[in-house]
């Protein structure tokens, strides 16, 4: 098993560009999260979805849009990026059961110019 | 609002020893607490996860216990060595699913 991959793993923008980073599990899990990392303020929730079709928003999604289509796929858009959206991002994902462990993946490093 | 907390930002300690890792949060309608580490440039890898309905849970040499009524949650680390270096994460989850997380201790095992 892949476990949680997370697509690109590098990128650059310009201000004002969009872009999309998607987020796959194989593990049939119900609930995804999308994560930005930044020093000193930790990780964030920016959005997060317990189960295909629903999303809902986590502590920092301003700026930030979210579907799940698919079960298996989160996927994190970036409409008009900002410069303050330069950060690591990070995708997890668990089940809906009471023991829901957070698996993440390797992470997204966006640098926004 | 909740609040997680963990002190000190980063610690050194010695080959060797037992050392303790504190978390703790503001409200304590939480539905569970994870810890994870995170090694340089990496992701976060879970260690153990405590349900709140539970007081503790091991792995090797590792014990996390949990008190809710004081908002705490400790990591236990049993002979430390320097492949425990990395830096330290709690996590709470809400009961509407959202998850909080503290900003970590920075762990460094000096050999």
């Amino acid at each position: 098993n892949a476990g949680v991959t997370q697509t690109p793993k590098f990128r650059v923008l310009k201000t004002g560009q969009s872009m999309t980073l998607l987020c796959a599990q194989d593990m049939n899990h119900e609930y995804m999260y999308w994560y930005r990392q930044d020093p000193g303020m930790g990780l964030r929730l920016i959005h997060y979805s317990v189960g295909e079709g629903t999303t809902a928003k986590g502590e920092v999604p301003d700026g930030y849009n979210v579907s799940r289509l698919k079960k298996q796929n989160f996927l994190l858009g970036l409409e008009s990026a900002a410069p303050s959206q330069t950060s690591v991002y990070f995708c997890a994902s668990s089940y809906r059961t009471a023991y829901n462990e957070q698996f993440f993946g390797p992470g997204t490093r966006l640098t926004v110019l | 609002k909740q609040e997680v907390t963990q002190i000190p930002a980063a610690l050194s300690v010695p080959e060797g020893e037992n050392l303790v890792l504190n978390c703790s949060f503001t409200d304590s309608a939480i539905y569970n607490l994870q810890w994870f580490r995170q090694d340089p440039g990496k992701g976060l890898t879970s260690l153990l996860l405590i349900q709140s309905s539970q007081r503790e849970q091991t792995s090797g040499r590792l014990n996390a216990s949990l008190d809710k009524s004081s908002g705490r949650s400790t990591l236990y680390i049993a002979a430390s060595q320097p492949g425990d270096s990395a830096t330290y994460l709690c996590a709470v989850r809400r009961g509407d699913d959202k998850i909080i997380f503290g900003k970590g201790t920075r762990l460094h095992i000096l050999p």
